[in-house]
């Protein structure tokens, strides 16, 4: 019964280098967001998906940034030539349908620190 | 203006007592609001949905007021697991799909 993985828990990655997350949703779930939570604030939407779909990828920065959620496997946030403010948790969710009830189920997140 | 604003706090509550907090949104268009709770460095896990007519679960109390866009929280005879950041979360309307998320309100419950 496990609930949403993410992986690496904790990466270090030099600015410049590239930093990919991945988040497995819970199991029968096909619907997945990213949120980035900054130090001290709160959760920023970043990307809205579906099997081998972006449904609504307002929030995210409109270079380095890249997500997919292909057929087989887990999603994947890849964020390309880091900086340092892109340190941060980035955190998971699915759900099982469209959120309008509210229940997203989180992972534990990715903490990123770009040295 | 933010579309969700919290009072970062933190509050500090002795424990046993009660606190409130609030939480504006700026979409009339809004159709759904929530409490996430989030410990520290840890994921947001949902607390309770608000219901128009407000809604109870043990010691905490949900509202909703549509006419001046707010909902609220209020926890009674607060615990120290109480302890937390909870976050307001308003999805619909403008939103689309996605939940938005407050920057959250800091409780800290002291023996």
């Amino acid at each position: 019964n496990a609930g949403v993985m993410q992986n690496p828990r904790h990466l270090v990655r030099r600015r410049g280098q590239e930093a990919r997350l991945r988040c497995s949703p819970m199991k029968g779930h096909s619907h997945v967001y990213w949120y980035r939570q900054l130090p001290e604030e709160g959760l920023k939407f970043m990307v809205y998906l579906q099997k081998e779909n972006i449904i609504d990828e307002s929030g995210m920065p409109k270079e380095r940034f890249s997500a997919e959620f292909p057929k087989e496997g887990p999603s994947i946030l890849r964020i390309q030539q880091v900086v340092r403010g892109d340190s941060a948790a980035y955190f998971c969710a699915s759900s099982l349908r469209q959120g309008f009830d509210g229940e997203l189920f989180f992972g534990e997140g990715s903490r990123l620190t770009v040295l | 203006r933010k579309e969700v604003e919290q009072d970062p706090g933190p509050f500090n509550v002795p424990e046993g007592a009660t606190v409130a907090f609030n939480c504006t949104y700026s979409n009339s268009a809004s159709q759904s609001f929530f409490w996430y709770r989030q410990d520290c460095r840890k994921e947001p896990k949902l607390l309770m949905s608000v219901y128009s007519s407000g809604n109870e679960d043990g010691r905490f109390t949900a509202q909703l007021n549509r006419a001046s866009q707010y909902i609220s929280l209020l926890i009674r005879d607060s615990k120290l697991s109480d302890s937390a950041t909870y976050l307001c979360v308003v999805t619909g309307g403008a939103a689309g799909n996605k939940l938005t998320f407050g920057g959250g309100t800091r409780v800290l419950v002291k023996p």
